[in-house]
């Protein structure tokens, strides 16, 4: 069974600070791993993933993700935090052993960015 | 817009009523997957198409939920005999790839969810 998850319920950082939203995950095989960001009243909207290859991974608004299989985390990175970043963020992952991988997400970590 | 399309948004029933809602993915979109999301919490998965096939409806809470995507586009995710714990936002995704070996795999893109309220 595959499973993830988010182990803050909120994080509060200051504009300008670097950021880290905390996952880890559990599955069987390689995993591929996903982040998701919902703002509010919008659908969830894909950041990035990791699939093969390089740890570090770069997506959209700035947002990186460092994979690390040893301690089995997937940890979402921003080195300037924008007041805009305050957004509702998920964690998912998939065994991607199978062209039936379904995709499962963590409880969600919210993000607030103070001025 | 050419986004996922659900309806509809918002579906007030009575417990025991039967409910069904609507989801049209975007166009050319293999696959398919159906989520529950209870307030505070992270989506749940329900079930999977690719194309027409359901290839996995393991998370489906119970017989009297059932889903289909019958000519491989627009699905239904059909609620019977709705009791209160069905209360949530449904959300649906689509997918253009076919498989975990491609690409695009895991990028989905969501509807902005229909909610059911049960009273």
């Amino acid at each position: 069974a595959q499973s993830v998850a988010q182990p803050e319920d909120q994080v509060n950082v200051a504009e300008g600070n670097p950021l880290t939203v905390k996952c880890t995950y559990s599955v069987s095989g390689n995993p591929y791993l996903f982040w998701y960001v919902q703002y509010p009243n919008r659908g969830l909207q894909f950041l990035l993933k990791y699939i093969t290859g390089d740890n570090l991974v770069k997506g959209s608004y700035g947002f990186e993700a460092e994979f690390n299989k040893s301690q089995t985390s997937f940890h979402l990175k921003k080195p300037s935090a924008l007041v805009s970043d305050s957004a509702l963020y998920f964690c998912a992952v998939s065994a991607g052993y199978s062209s039936a991988s379904k995709i499962i997400f963590g409880s969600g970590t919210r993000l607030s960015i103070r001025p | 817009g050419a986004g996922v399309s659900q309806s509809p948004r918002y579906k007030v029933a009575k417990r025991g009523q039967d409910v069904a809602l609507r989801c049209d993915p975007i166009s050319g979109h293999v696959s398919l997957f159906w989520y529950q999301q209870a307030l505070g919490q992270g989506p749940e998965f329900l079930t999977y198409f690719q194309n027409e096939a359901q290839l996995d409806k393991s998370g489906l809470p119970s017989d009297r939920f059932f889903a289909e995507r019958p000519e491989g586009s627009v699905s239904t995710l059909k609620i019977q005999r709705t009791q209160q714990e069905d209360s949530a936002v449904y959300l649906c995704a689509s997918s253009l790839s076919r498989t975990s070996g491609s690409r695009d795999f895991g990028e989905l893109f969501f509807g902005e969810g229909s909610r059911l309220t049960v009273l």
